[in-house]
């Protein structure tokens, strides 16, 4: 059965930290890794990933893919409380016709 | 970029109503989106596949007659939830994928704003 892992599940830091958000998975195929950032309303996309080692950034996000190992990590510098949301790991096994979702880290940022 | 449009946004209806959900792609055709379920603190419930033309794909425990869903055209799948009942009081999400690369099967999930389901 297909699987993806998050970790942590949660995770409370100050304003100015920086946090690493893992994502594992156990996939018969894979196709590519994505990252959703979700606040109150439906997940918002931040990356997409197909290639190991390859970085994606965007402002103080940044993310890895490393396919050998089966993992990616989602890296947050400088957190800011706006930066509070879930963050969901998602793998498509299947040319965009079947998505794993993993169960999402929570992160809050404390003023 | 690629714009999912979901509606109503909130809905509050009374119990043995039936309740219908929009899930539109904006400026782009999807083929295929998905219906999703999701529990407060709880990650996202795959429901069902929509694809255009031809009936969906349920997941495992989803009764098919309570949760109609309809994808007559290339931008619109609809989610009908039939008889609602409290315990159907959710938050209904649809995604759709396309954008840059979709073309190339490599293209994101865009998800829609959500539906919150109030059944009272």
């Amino acid at each position: 059965e297909d699987k993806v892992v998050q970790s942590p599940l949660s995770l409370v830091v100050h304003e100015g930290d920086t946090v690493t958000l893992n994502c594992s998975y156990e996939v018969t195929n894979f196709r590519s890794l994505l990252w959703y950032k979700q606040e109150k309303k439906a997940p918002t996309f931040l990356f997409m990933l197909t290639s190991s080692g390859i970085e994606k950034k965007s402002g103080r996000l940044s993310s890895i893919l490393d396919k050998k190992e089966l993992f990616s990590i989602l890296n947050i510098t400088a957190t800011q409380t706006g930066d509070s949301a879930v963050y969901l790991c998602a793998v498509d096994t299947n040319y965009g016709q079947n998505f794993v979702f993993g169960p999402g880290t929570r992160l809050s940022v404390l003023p | 970029g690629a714009v999912v449009s979901q509606h109503p946004s909130w809905v509050i209806c009374k119990s043995g109503t039936s309740v219908k959900i929009e899930c539109r792609s904006l400026d782009f055709q999807a083929t295929t989106m998905f219906w999703y379920r999701q529990f407060p603190k709880q990650s996202l419930m795959l429901m069902a596949t929509s694809n255009e033309g031809s009936k969906a794909t349920y997941e495992q425990g989803v009764e098919k007659d309570k949760f109609l869903i309809n994808h007559a055209s290339l931008t619109l799948s609809t989610l009908t939830v039939t008889s609602a009942h409290p315990e159907d009081s959710s938050f209904y999400i649809c995604s759709a994928r396309g954008g840059q690369g979709a073309a190339m099967g490599n293209s994101p999930l865009h998800f829609g704003n959500g539906t919150r389901l109030t059944v009272t």
